[in-house]
């Protein structure tokens, strides 16, 4: 089955520097990827995705970079705000299911 | 359009007792899934249904049941509740296309205690 890592549970910026969240998957065949936001005492939000045929996917001020040789994928955040911080998801999907398997979330914290 | 609705968003439960987790949706979404979160654990799948009629169970569903009688419910059972179940519930829905799910819609969640 898949597994979703990540590499640090927290995060702490400062207001206006450039945040990267990292995040670590197991199965080559997956072909789906997903971040998500969540504030406190809310579901998660969707922010952006981008499937395994692609390399980069940009949003508003955010950056999905995914490396499928080492299985790994970042969310980048550029001008960090304080309404950013959150606990932030990556999130995995492929084979021959419809699941998305979630890492444990690394909590963002923007200092002013 | 209200996209996912959970209720109750609280509940307080007493070992033993059962109870229905509510959840509908308005955006006629095949995909339907139940997660529960604790902290550290991240989201963890309960149970899911890719449609009317059709359920499946995920990586925890001891001590919960599901149904899917129409596309828009998607109920949440617990049989009887222990206190191990103390968690925050999120429903989630997406549309099915070519056997990937397009991300997922949740909901605010449901916050269940169990004394």
């Amino acid at each position: 089955g898949e597994s979703v890592g990540l590499h640090l549970p927290t995060l702490s910026v400062q207001e206006g520097d450039n945040s990267i969240i990292n995040c670590a998957y197991s199965n080559s065949a997956s072909d789906y990827f997903i971040w998500y936001k969540q504030e406190s005492g809310k579901g998660p939000q969707f922010i952006i995705d981008i499937r395994s045929n692609m390399d980069k996917r940009q949003g508003q001020r955010v950056t999905v970079l995914l490396n499928k040789t080492v299985k790994h994928l970042s969310l980048q955040i550029a001008a960090t705000q304080p309404g950013d911080s959150a606990v932030y998801f990556c999130a995995v999907s492929g084979g021959s299911n419809y699941k998305l398997t979630f890492g444990k979330g690394t909590l963002l914290t923007v200092n002013p | 359009n209200a996209g996912v609705t959970q209720t109750p968003k609280f509940q307080v439960l007493k070992t033993g007792q059962s109870m229905t987790l509510q959840c509908a949706q308005d955006m006629n979404h095949e995909y339907m899934s139940w997660y529960r979160q604790d902290p550290g654990m991240g989201l963890r799948l309960i149970h899911y249904s890719v449609g009317a009629g059709i359920t499946d169970q995920g990586e925890v569903p001891n001590g919960y049941n599901v149904s899917r009688s129409t596309t828009e419910d998607f109920p949440l059972r617990l049989l009887s509740a222990a206190p191990s179940q103390t968690s925050v519930y999120f429903c989630a829905s997406s549309r099915i296309w070519a056997r990937s799910s397009y991300g997922y819609t949740f909901g605010s969640g449901t916050r269940l205690t169990v004394v």
